[in-house]
């Protein structure tokens, strides 16, 4: 079977740094992604990890440790507008994209 | 703006009835993708289509059916609705098959079943 575990909620105050976790559990692994998805709207392509290590783009920034079944999203100089939810999601073995349920992220002033 | 055209943009409809979803991809892309979306659910892969074939199958009922168009447009097909069945439908779109190819996905049809 398939699982993803990221943390529900996590709220941070403008202008901080958030790093949100995702650890999963699939059937072969052929990548990993993390979406933005504001409430209500289609989700939109963050970043895309294959290969260890860490890849920053921008304010955002995405790790990933295969070994360890693990990736975070990291979220610097945080904005109102980053308020939304953070899906990540497993490429399996059979090439499908498996969602995890999101991180629903609030931003304060 | 993806470039991934969905209609309609909201449908209500009874129990019973049967609905169909209508997705156009990004020009160029071969890929399409149909996803559900409840509340508080993650996205739910249903099906894919690769230039006008199924490609890969996930949790989609019997009760579904989607085809791709030889003009790659598709359609999800959803047919004695029950009330569970409301949610979000997504439809993303991809040039090729593999999954590491980035989705870019539209701006969703909200199906209210009652």
């Amino acid at each position: 079977g398939q699982n993803i575990d990221q943390p529900t909620e996590m709220t941070a105050t403008e202008g901080a740094i958030v790093q949100i976790n995702c650890t999963y559990q699939t059937s072969g692994f052929n990548g990993l992604f993390w979406y933005q998805q504001h409430a209500g709207e289609a989700p939109t392509f963050l970043s895309y990890n294959v290969l260890d290590g860490l890849e920053e783009k921008g304010r955002f920034s995405s790790f990933l440790s295969r070994s360890k079944g693990y990736s975070y999203l990291l979220l610097k100089e945080l904005q109102m507008k980053d308020s939304a939810s953070y899906l990540c999601a497993v490429v399996t073995g059979a090439n499908n994209l498996f969602f995890g349920t999101g991180t629903r992220l609030t931003v304060i002033p | 703006d993806s470039g991934v055209t969905q209609t309609p943009k909201h449908l209500i409809t009874a129990t019973g009835q049967r609905v169909t979803l209508r997705c156009s991809p990004r020009s160029g892309d071969l890929s399409v993708y149909w996803y559900q979306q409840s509340l508080d659910q993650g996205l739910q892969f249903l099906i894919q289509y690769y230039n006008g074939e199924e490609r890969a199958k996930g949790n989609i009922l019997e009760r579904f059916s989607a085809q791709q168009f030889p003009d790659l447009h598709s359609e999800l097909n959803l047919s004695s609705l029950e009330l569970g069945d409301s949610a979000l439908y997504f439809c993303a779109s991809s040039l090729g098959t593999g999954g590491s190819y980035e989705q870019y996905f539209g701006p969703g049809t909200r199906l209210t079943v009652t």
